[in-house]
């Protein structure tokens, strides 16, 4: 099976822009999430996502947002650039069967900066 | 609240020699604990995880780690260290917020060297 894969791999943006990130999950997998990467803060939860419905959410401003499609396909949002937003973005993929613990399967990340 | 702690920022260790990379948890229900690696410039790769059961969980690339439940320990190792493990190491634990999830709130990485 192909492995998550996730658009663009690096992307420059000015502060003030706004930028979309994509994500293709394993095929099957329904459940899809999303973490910031820092090396002030670490990694982060921002959100996730199953059958298209935000079931979980991390403590970002409102500036960031997704989505999930039909497909399982996942877009992540960042409207109103600021510095502070410069970081690696992963997205993970997941079974997500009831009552089960599934691992995540990470993408290679999309490295945002933001200047 | 659930976390997860790393007490060593980098633990350094000669090829073949045995190693090991800390992780304790903190958690107000049942301990599903994952540990990752993170090569430069790549995503996070699963190794393995605990849900339940055996103490001793085995997982990729030879590693296995060790559950302790009374000192709330999840401590990754390998018999035989190779130049190839040096990367990132991430312990992680599953959020328990209730309600179905698949989040996971990491420790702060642990950088393993190994040395030819």
């Amino acid at each position: 099976k192909a492995g998550v894969t996730q658009t663009p791999r690096y992307l420059i943006k000015t502060r003030g822009q706004q930028v979309t990130l994509s994500c293709s999950p394993i095929s099957g997998h329904r459940s899809v999430s999303w973490y910031q990467q820092t090396p002030g803060q670490g990694l982060q939860f921002l959100f996730e996502y199953f059958s298209e419905t935000q079931r979980n959410k991390g403590n970002f401003p409102g500036r960031f947002s997704g989505r999930q499609f039909s497909n399982s396909r996942s877009e992540m949002n960042v409207s109103t650039l600021e510095l502070g937003d410069s970081a690696l973005y992963l997205c993970a993929s997941s079974l997500a069967e009831a009552g089960g613990i599934y691992e995540q399967y990470f993408g290679p990340g999309t490295r945002l900066t933001v200047t | 609240a659930q976390s997860v702690a790393q007490p060593e920022d980098q633990v350094n260790v000669a090829e073949g020699n045995p190693l090991t990379v800390k992780c304790t948890y903190s958690v107000s229900g049942n301990p599903y604990l994952f540990w990752y690696v993170q090569y430069p410039n790549r995503g996070l790769q699963f190794l393995l995880k605990y849900i339940t059961g055996d103490n001793l969980v085995k997982g990729s690339y030879g590693f296995e780690a060790e559950f302790n439940k009374s000192q709330t320990s999840f401590h990754l190792k390998k018999p035989s260290a190779l130049v190839s493990d040096s990367a990132l190491y991430f312990c992680a634990v599953r959020d328990d917020i209730g309600g179905a999830t698949n989040k996971l709130i990491f420790g702060t990485g642990t950088l393993l060297a190994v040395q030819p």
